[in-house]
């Protein structure tokens, strides 16, 4: 099975930085992705990693340690449309979702 | 990536009463389609594995006879929630894998509000 982690909530400035955390047990991994979900409506994907290192896409990043069982996403130069509640997922076929972190961005 | 939509938005039924949703890929000949659940401030629940052509595959403590999926062409998967009650009222998601390989990204519909009186 999977168990997946994340902090609840998160508030931060905007302009600031953040860091959301996710820590995985899983059975089987073959990738790990970030998903930015609006309240009321469905997820939009963010970013994917399968081996060990930082991926970065304009302002958001994501890390993955495997050895760990750790991945971060890292949001820069935060602006108010990006509060929302973050997925952090695992799986490989089929996806298993963490609880998600909401985020909320104050001027 | 995909474009998948999902018709209703929303839908309000009595107790006791079906409710059919939609869900279509726009844009890539889907061989399987997820359908998830979301209760409020929780995450995505896979309820089940939709699969053209053939029966879906339900995740452990989803009722079959009660989420009845239907998958009869490449490009759209139904899910009729039966007898519905008001502990079923959530926001249900489906969505569409571009392909077999891990690194395909899963893109989701807009969702359905279910709310059930």
């Amino acid at each position: 099975g999977q168990n997946i982690d994340q902090p609840t909530e998160m508030t931060a400035t905007e302009g600031a930085i953040v860091q959301i955390n996710c820590t995985y047990q899983t059975s089987g991994f073959n990738g790990l992705f970030w998903y930015q979900q609006h309240a009321g409506e469905a997820p939009t994907f963010l970013s994917y990693n399968v081996l060990d290192g930082l991926e970065e896409k304009g302002r958001f990043s994501s890390f993955l340690s495997r050895s760990k069982g750790y991945s971060y996403l890292l949001l820069k130069e935060l602006q108010m449309k990006d509060s929302a509640s973050y997925l952090c997922a695992v799986g490989d076929y089929k996806l298993s979702f963490g609880a998600g972190t909401t985020v909320t961005v104050r001027a | 990536g995909a474009v998948v939509s999902q018709h209703p938005s929303w839908v309000i039924c009595k107790s006791g009463t079906s409710v059919k949703i939609e869900c279509r890929s726009l844009d890539f000949q889907a061989t399987t389609m997820f359908w998830y659940r979301q209760f409020p401030k929780q995450s995505l629940m896979l309820m089940a594995t939709s699969n053209e052509g053939s029966k879906a595959t339900y995740e452990q403590g989803v009722e079959k006879d009660k989420f009845l999926i239907n998958h009869a062409s490449l490009t759209l998967s139904t899910l009729t929630v039966t007898s519905a009650h008001p502990e079923d009222s959530s926001f249900y998601i489906c969505s569409v894998r571009t392909g077999m390989s891990s690194t395909d990204t899963q893109y989701f519909g807009p969702g359905t509000r279910l709310t059930v009186l």
